[in-house]
């Protein structure tokens, strides 16, 4: 089946590690979101992607980054991980215009910081 | 600002019976609504959407109805079922490649 699949399920890191988050998706979908979504809250936008076109949210912190070598990969960096990053990673892909606001989420990654 | 709000923060049902979660959004320009239900470590799934040019949309058990008048939300699910236990999001955007904004979400609880 097409999916949107994250890996790890889980990841610890240390404060001030860099920890890199991966997300493969086999929809052939043009537009890649990643959220963060912390522990009884909405998911919250970081950034996405058009294509190679990045987007990202003007809140977004700079210690979070991202890269989309190709269609089917995405991954999100973050170079130096506080205490206050620790939630839920999730993934999503959309197709561009009509239908584009259906969002196909991955499972998540949920990350610690210790 | 704009935004996108639930009203309740849980919902307990027993099972079998029918439940409806509420949600008011702000902004009159949104024109695409869509539930989403997430399990408990789990990423969003989507349930159900509908555009502002109707008024009611009907799934598999799931009913969306939108009021523009007054800019609610609802979802209802019929003979509601433990595998229905989950947070549910509502999120509205403004169209095609417009970005989706989640209200808060709010937890059904299903008693057996």
């Amino acid at each position: 089946d097409a999916m949107v699949i994250q890996n790890p399920r889980y990841q610890v890191t240390q404060f001030g590690k860099p920890v890199t988050l991966s997300c493969s998706q086999t929809l052939n979908h043009n537009v890649m979101y990643w959220y963060q979504q912390k522990s009884s809250q909405a998911p919250k936008l970081l950034f996405h992607y058009y294509d190679k076109d990045f987007n990202n949210e003007a809140d977004t912190p700079d210690n979070f980054q991202s890269r989309r070598p190709n269609t089917s990969f995405c991954f999100l960096d973050i170079r130096s991980p506080g205490l206050g990053d620790a939630a839920m990673y999730l993934c999503a892909t959309s197709r561009p215009g009509i239908g584009s606001e259906k969002l196909f989420f991955g499972s998540g990654t949920q990350l610690s910081v210790l | 600002g704009e935004s996108v709000g639930l009203h309740l923060p849980t919902l307990s049902v027993q099972e079998g019976d029918n439940s409806i979660i509420n949600c008011a959004y702000s902004n009159s320009a949104s024109d695409y609504f869509i539930w989403y239900k997430q399990e408990s470590g789990k990423g969003p799934q989507f349930i159900i959407d509908i555009r502002s040019n109707m008024d009611k949309r009907q799934g598999q058990r799931v009913t969306v109805l939108l009021n523009k008048t007054v800019k609610h939300l609802s979802l209802q699910i019929a003979a509601t079922q433990p595998g229905d236990s989950a947070v549910y999001f509502c999120a509205e955007t403004q169209g095609a490649n417009s970005k989706l904004t989640f209200g808060k979400g709010i937890t059904l609880s299903v008693r057996p």
